[in-house]
This record gives C-alpha cells, structure tokens and sequence, in this order.
C-alpha cells in the first residue's frame, strides 16, 4: 500500500514569492492535516481537510491556505512568502475523523522542504 | 489554553536499561493521545495511542504508554532500549475542543548508547 506522498521534496522561493506544496493520501483515506515543522519549534497544525471542506486551521495568517480536491489530495498555498516560513511542511492523512473527533492515526508524508531566501 | 509538553529535550540511556519519555497535556474534554516517533531522514510514524480502556497501551516495537488521568501524563516506555531506538519522539493529544486539531509536543530526542 502506497503511503502518503508530498512533492516536491525541496522548494526554494524569495520573499513575497508563492509557493504550492501538494500532498496525496493514502488510499481510502478522506482526511489530510497540514503542519509546519520549523526547527526547534515541533509541529505546528496549520489545516484539516475532510470530504473536500477546510474543517479546521491553526494559529497562521490568511495567507497560509489550501484545498482539497474530490480524490482527496490537497495542496497548500503560501502567499507572500516571509523568511521565517522556511520549514519542513508535514502533510499527514487518516482515515475519516468524523463527529466522533479525532481517535484515528496520521499518516505522514516525508515532507517538502521549504527554503525563503 | 490546551498544551502539550514534553519536558525534557533529551533523554539519554543505556542500550538494555529502560526508558521514560516523558508527556503531560491540558485539553477539555476526552483527551485522544498518541505517540509518533521520527527516525532520522524518515517520516513521522504512529507508534501508539489511548482512545478508551486500559489505561496501559501497548504500541510498535516494544514501545508502550501509561495514561494517568488525575496526573493528566502519558509517558512512554520500554523496558530494555535498543540503539536503534534513538529517534525524536512526540507526544500528541487530539481535541474536538473548539474545533478538532491535533496538539504536537515539542519532541522529545532520545539517544541510546551502546
């Protein structure tokens, strides 16, 4: 079984340039979560995706958005790109969270790598 | 505010003794927690969670977790590491709290000496 893949695998942008990271989940899988991992600050939860609906985002600024397409892959927009978004981008998905909320596993991707200069 | 802390950055201990990595939280609500371990150059991979029940979790590669709730602790155990099981671990709590999310802890390293 294919696991979660992310592309592309490095990125490497200037200040106030965009930039897309895409992700596709596992197959069966409707959720996918986005996260920043910036070093030595852990994961930070920036998206949830379900069903092709923004269910939930994190703490970040609008210019941080994404979506989800109808076979459940995901890409992530970063407008106006500031050096202090250089990180790993962590996409992970899991099986339906459903109104139960939350008792599935992620699944991760190996993450893109993205680099402001 | 809901949290997740791991309290100590690094753990060291010696291949054969046992290991403690550490976790407490703060969420409202039915805390849903988990363990994820990063080995170097290799994704984020589930090693265990505690939705319900047993209060002691049994997880991937010997690896278990006790849940306290009056401590509001989930630490992760092993009762004889291994070398190979030097990696960065987090604890995490997922809340519907406000909206569901999943909550990291700051991960926690944990060298194994041979």
């Amino acid at each position: 079984e294919a696991g979660v893949t992310q592309s592309p695998t490095h990125l490497i942008k200037t200040r106030g340039q965009q930039a897309t990271l895409r992700c596709s989940p596992i197959s069966g899988h409707t959720s996918v979560y986005w996260y920043q991992q910036a070093l030595g600050l852990g994961l930070q939860f920036l998206l949830w995706y379900d069903e092709g609906e923004e269910r939930n985002r994190g703490n970040f600024p609008p210019r941080f958005s994404g979506r989800q397409f109808p076979n459940y892959s995901s890409e992530l927009n970063v407008n106006a790109l500031e050096l202090e978004d250089s990180a790993l981008y962590l996409c992970a998905s899991s099986l339906a969270t459903g109104s139960s909320g939350g008792y599935n596993e992620q699944f991760f991707g190996p993450g893109t790598r993205l680099t402001v200069l | 505010a809901q949290s997740v802390a791991q309290p100590e950055d690094q753990v060291n201990v010696a291949e054969g003794n046992p290991l403690t990595v550490k976790c407490t939280y703060s969420v409202s609500g039915n805390p849903y927690l988990f363990w994820y371990v990063q080995y170097p150059n290799r994704g984020l991979q589930f090693l265990l969670k505690y939705i319900t029940g047993d209060n002691l979790v049994k997880g991937s590669y010997g690896f278990e977790a006790e849940f306290n709730k009056s401590q509001t602790s989930f630490h992760l155990k092993k009762p004889s590491a291994l070398v190979s099981d030097s990696a960065l671990y987090f604890c995490a709590v997922s809340t519907n709290t406000g909206g569901f999310k999943t909550i990291f802890g700051a991960g926690t390293r944990l060298f194994v000496k041979a």
